[in-house]
């Protein structure tokens, strides 16, 4: 696609429930990163996929967090139980290659945990 | 473990301002930097990236410096616009590929 889409824009869901948030990175591009970002924060690192395997996630807050990339292009993340803190705005970005690649940025996915 | 800061982390500049914001990371092994900018509500736009072994880049009213050695990087943004007013975050790259942002300056350019 021409740039990295994410859905759902925005999510409300009841504390305790179970959520899917996916990304479509940027067509080619091998890299894919999940980030979560609070009001009046920068984003904060969550997991980094290089091609299907997840390379680094060792920005996932707790076992709750969860994220696959099973073909090497779209990715999900999944958060189970939901907690009021989990509410942020999720971002993924995508790159070409890992490294010194330019990275890309989706418009995120919003997410209010009531 | 990487850390970013960014000073200041709100200015406010009458239009026409030359301006300058400021980054520093404490881990000089860096891949590169990038600068962004984000609008209320949205998403990351890439403004410039920086590779380890350059200087500076220009795009534009913007050109980004790079000191890798003394963990620095500063964005000059020339004659400064309202359609500038945004956050700008920057984020470097480390060797294990994940990228550390910044918290961000809020820039309002009044007109």
């Amino acid at each position: 696609g021409a740039g990295v889409s994410q859905t759902p824009s925005n999510k409300v869901t009841e504390k305790g429930k179970y959520v899917e948030l996916r990304c479509d990175p940027i067509s080619g591009h091998t890299a894919l990163y999940w980030y979560r970002q609070s009001l009046g924060q920068g984003p904060e690192f969550l997991i980094y996929f290089q091609g299907t395997g997840a390379a680094d996630d060792s920005g996932l807050p707790n076992d709750r967090f969860f994220a696959v990339r099973p073909e090497g292009s779209v990715s999900t993340l999944k958060i189970q139980r939901t907690e009021r803190g989990d509410s942020a705005v999720y971002l993924c970005a995508s790159s070409f290659s890992p490294g010194a690649g330019e990275l890309f940025f989706g418009e995120g996915s919003r997410l209010t945990v009531l | 473990k990487q850390e970013v800061t960014q000073i200041p982390a709100a200015l406010s500049v009458p239009e026409g301002e030359n301006l300058v914001l400021n980054c520093s990371f404490t881990d000089s092994a860096i891949y590169n930097l990038q600068w962004f900018r984000q609008d209320p509500g949205k998403g990351l736009t890439s403004l410039l990236l920086i590779q380890s072994s350059q200087r500076e880049q220009t795009s534009g009213r913007l050109n980004a410096s790079l000191d890798k050695s003394s963990g620095r990087s500063t964005l000059y943004i020339a004659a400064s616009q309202p359609g500038d007013s945004a956050t700008y975050l920057c984020a470097v790259r480390t060797n294990n590929n994940d990228m550390r942002f910044g918290a961000g300056t809020r820039l309002t350019v009044k007109p």
